[in-house]
């Protein structure tokens, strides 16, 4: 099983362009997330997705969108990158609510 | 709002040694799950240890065990017989009915040879 596994490992982007981060999980869960990390702090949830076909705010999600695509694929799209996106992002899965949140080995993404 | 205090940006302990890494929340919902994960310098976050709210009995795995308080809303983390691969950033986090996960912001463990 590869768990969680999300592509590309890093990016660089200008101001003003668009790109999608493609997360996939092989563990079958229901849930799956998206957060991001900036220096010194925590991870901070984007968006989140409670099972196939639904999505929801997170605490930062101005800048984003998602798409949970099937069961194993949850995509987060910058339509217009700005540099206060420069951030290192992770996905995650898991089941229920207070079962354990598997992440990815993240994105590094630079907004130039 | 919700949050997840961890007043301990650094930390070190001597290998072998005992280190407790203190985390304090603010939370007025009494059902909730409480997490340490650790991220090493590859970014791999990494589950440590899980305490569910209901449960007065402090969890432990292995050489990692956790100081749960409801009342004090606090959940520490102690490490028993320190190693090197120890030395990483240690998270607590918080999750309640939302599903989101809550992260303080970290404290950064070395561990001293």
């Amino acid at each position: 099983n590869a768990g969680v596994t999300q592509t590309p490992k890093f990016q660089v982007l200008k101001t003003g362009q668009s790109m999608t981060l493609q997360c996939a999980q092989d563990m079958n869960h229901n849930s799956m997330y998206w957060y991001r990390q900036d220096p010194g702090m925590g991870l901070r949830l984007i968006y989140y997705s409670a099972s196939e076909g639904t999505t929801d705010k997170g605490e930062v999600p101005n800048g984003y969108n998602v798409s949970r695509l099937n069961k194993r694929e949850f995509s987060l799209r910058l339509e217009s990158a700005a540099p206060s996106q420069t951030s290192v992002y992770f996905c995650a899965s898991g089941n229920a609510r207070g079962e354990t949140q598997y992440f990815g080995p993240g994105t590094r993404l630079l907004v130039l | 709002a919700q949050t997840v205090t961890q007043s301990q940006p650094e930390m070190s302990v001597q290998e072998a040694e005992t280190v407790t890494l203190s985390c304090t929340y603010d939370t007025s919902e009494s059902d909730y799950y409480l997490f340490w994960y650790k991220q090493p310098p590859s970014r791999q976050m990494i589950l440590v240890i899980r305490q569910e709210a209901y449960k007065q009995q402090n969890a432990t795995e292995n050489r990692f065990s956790v100081n749960f308080q409801k009342a004090a809303k606090s959940f520490s983390l102690k490490i028993s017989d320190s190693q090197l691969g120890d030395a990483a950033m240690y998270f607590c986090a918080y999750i309640r009915s939302a599903r989101q996960l809550t992260f303080g912001s970290g404290t950064q463990l070395t561990v001293l040879p």
